[in-house]
């Protein structure tokens, strides 16, 4: 069975460092584009950014760039979303998503990291 | 940067026919996808490429485009398509979401 498996539920502080996972199983990982979406309170889905695991090509959305930072390591099928300084507005869901067509949509998604950044 | 519309909210009867709509400029030269998502759930393709339906998709949903406009149609509408919809379509190398539909079935 194909799927994603991402990090339980975070609870940080403003200024802290996180970073979050999503494990890929089911399927040859490194060859598909997995992408990043946010959800804040009461909020849409917003596309964060991709990362291509075979090469580690990354791209973000210009509304992010320079926020968060994605990376992955394909030599366990996981990616991962880091944030060096969180802050309040961070708080949100964060879901990973496999990439079909390049990363032109996405059919195969994770269940969700809960963040919650606050003093 | 590229803009989907979506009306925010959607109210439909059991068994009858649910449309959501996304506009956006250009639509009819760019693919349109679909999503569904409920609370504490992984979001989920209901259609891609406009009109094709992912496998294990039932067959009360279809899509449809004209002109700037894609359309998802759910025929029969029951209660377990309450939930978020969302469209989206990939423009100049960036992935765009509509605001989403909140799907009610009253």
């Amino acid at each position: 069975e194909m799927q994603l498996v991402q990090s339980g539920l975070e609870v940080k502080k403003p200024g802290e460092s996180l970073k979050i996972s999503c494990e890929g199983s089911g399927y040859t990982f490194s060859n598909y584009w997995i992408g990043w979406v946010r959800q804040m309170p009461g909020k849409g889905l917003e596309w964060m950014g991709v990362i291509y695991p075979g090469d580690s090509d990354t791209r973000y959305s210009p509304s992010f760039q320079g926020q968060v930072t994605i990376s992955a390591d394909k030599s366990i099928s996981t990616a991962y979303l880091q944030w060096r300084s969180l802050k309040a507005s961070d708080t949100g869901i964060f879901y990973c998503a496999r990439g079909t067509e390049g990363f032109r949509y996405f059919d195969l998604w994770g269940r969700g990291t809960l963040v919650t950044v606050s003093s | 940067s590229y803009d989907l519309t979506q009306p925010p909210s959607l109210s439909v009867s059991p068994g009858q026919t649910a449309r959501i709509t996304c506009s956006g400029d250009e639509l009819e030269d760019k693919d349109a996808y679909w999503y569904q998502l409920k609370p504490g759930q992984s979001p989920v393709l209901v259609i891609y490429q406009d009109t094709k339906r992912p496998s294990g998709i039932p067959k009360r949903f279809s899509g449809s485009t004209s002109g700037n406009r894609a359309t998802l149609t759910i025929s029969g509408t029951q209660a377990m398509d309450e939930a978020d919809y969302y469209c989206q379509a990939w423009d100049s190398g960036t992935v765009v979401f509509g605001g989403g539909t909140k799907l009610t079935v009253l």
